[in-house]
């Protein structure tokens, strides 16, 4: 199994250029979301879906758009690149949801730099 | 107040002593409680989770008061291989809506 993975490992944008990053997982999981990580702030949840066709935003979502095609895959669309939207972007997927010790298994990240 | 209260650190810990932090949380609703490890640079990967009656693993062991709303962990025989940031992670009101601690940055020095 890949587990989690994303792609593109790096991509430096222009401000208010679109993009997609992409996320897929082969573990069947249902449970998928997208974060944030930047210095001094934590990880931040920005999407999140429980299943094929449904998706909910976290604390972070203005500026993104995600959808859920597939149980498999879980992009993220920055519609218009921000400076502010300078990150590193992590994809991560569980088999259950909350209230159960459920696993995230975390793809390897997407450094994204907003010029 | 922040959902998940870490001191980043750096904790700058011997090799071969013992580390111990904690994590406090602020929604008494929280259901289930992990640590994550985090090395620089890398994506999070799961530790440990922690349970109402405490867990070990090897030579660490974490424990959860619910009463006073933290979590800690404790590295003993602390190795170098162990410096990373660890990051505490709770789960919101049953969903899978998890809120992350900033980490505790544990550098382990020869």
């Amino acid at each position: 199994n890949a587990g989690v993975t994303q792609t593109p490992k790096f991509q430096v944008l222009k401000t208010g250029q679109s993009m997609t990053l992409q996320c897929a997982q082969d573990m069947n999981h249902e449970y998928m979301s997208w974060y944030r990580q930047d210095p001094g702030m934590g990880l931040r949840l920005i999407h999140y879906s429980v299943g094929a066709g449904i998706t909910d935003q976290g604390e972070v979502p203005n500026g993104y758009n995600v959808s859920r095609s597939t149980t498999e895959d879980f992009p993220l669309r920055l519609l218009s690149a921000a400076p502010s939207q300078t990150s590193v972007y992590f994809c991560a997927s569980s088999y259950g949801g909350g209230g159960s010790y459920n696993e995230q298994f975390f793809g390897p990240g997407t450094r994204l730099t907003v010029l | 107040r922040k959902e998940v209260e870490q001191d980043p650190g750096p904790f700058n810990v011997p090799e071969g002593a013992t580390v111990a932090f904690n994590c406090t949380y602020s929604n008494s609703a929280s259901q289930s409680f992990f640590w994550y490890r985090q090395d620089c640079r890398k994506e999070p990967k799961l530790l440990m989770s922690v349970y109402s009656s405490g867990n070990e693993d090897g030579r660490f062991t974490a424990q959860l008061n619910r009463a006073s709303q933290y979590i800690s962990l404790l590295i003993r025989d602390s190795k170098l291989s162990d410096s990373a940031t660890y990051l505490c992670v709770v789960n919101r009101e049953g969903n899978n809506r998890l809120a992350f601690g900033k980490g505790n940055q544990v550098v382990v020095i020869p």
